[in-house]
């Protein structure tokens, strides 16, 4: 099993529409949850961190929840400049190193 | 957005020869990575610095060597490119270690 998960997609959504997606992980200790962005041909940037209490950055949330080990992220009222690849990253507790997921893409669709 | 420069952006270069990237900060920050990416897998780490002179191994160190002999420069070093090293390499900076990462823009290397 790998370290993080993500369902690699496509989600093609429609914009205007709501769209979630979620990220496995396997080490029930890890700490530390990111969601970055990436667009096609350019770097990984930080869209947010993920909190123990969840967190909220204009159309963008991002829950963590612990028990089921998973982190979520969701989109509201998408746009077409949404269209990315999301990738989940968590921290390895035994070194501190990130661990990323392959990443989900997502396409919205006018 | 953090100030992380690599060179070259892109590369072609022979099998068997030698390469070297370079990544070059003015954030000060005392970590740096470097990750490969590839169709299909996560950035998966080559190696990282915790400080000047001070490196270790990521998952995929084989064939790799890396010298940081200042804060804001981290080279990375492929001693005898093979056609497996074709990727797109990323450097990335961190205040702290396990926190956020900021990425230079990535170099696409091809091995030919």
């Amino acid at each position: 099993r790998k370290e993080v998960e993500q369902d690699p997609g496509p989600f093609n959504v429609p914009e205007g529409a709501t769209v979630a997606f979620n990220c496995t992980y396997s080490n029930s200790a890890s700490q530390s949850f990111f969601w970055y962005r990436q667009d096609c041909r350019k770097e990984p940037k930080l869209l947010m961190s993920v909190y123990s209490s969840g967190n909220e950055d204009g159309r963008f949330t991002a829950q963590l929840n612990r028990a089921s080990q998973y982190i979520s992220l969701l989109i509201r009222d998408s746009k077409l400049s949404d269209s990315a690849t999301y990738l989940c990253v968590v921290n390895r507790v035994s070194n501190y190193q990130l661990i990323w997921g392959a990443g989900t893409k997502l396409i919205i669709k006018p | 957005d953090a100030g992380i420069t690599q060179s070259p952006r892109h590369k072609v270069t022979e099998t068997g020869t030698p390469v070297t990237l370079r990544c070059h900060q003015t954030e000060n920050h005392r970590y740096m990575y470097w990750y490969r990416q590839d169709p299909g897998h996560g950035l998966r780490l080559i190696h990282y610095s915790y400080g000047v002179k001070d490196t270790d191994k990521g998952e995929v160190s084989d064939g790799y060597s890396v010298s940081r002999s200042k804060t804001e420069d981290f080279l990375l070093t492929l001693e005898s490119a093979t056609s497996s090293q074709t990727s797109v390499y990323f450097c990335a900076i961190s205040g702290t270690e396990g926190t956020e990462a900021f990425f230079g823009q990535g170099t696409r290397l091809t091995v030919v």
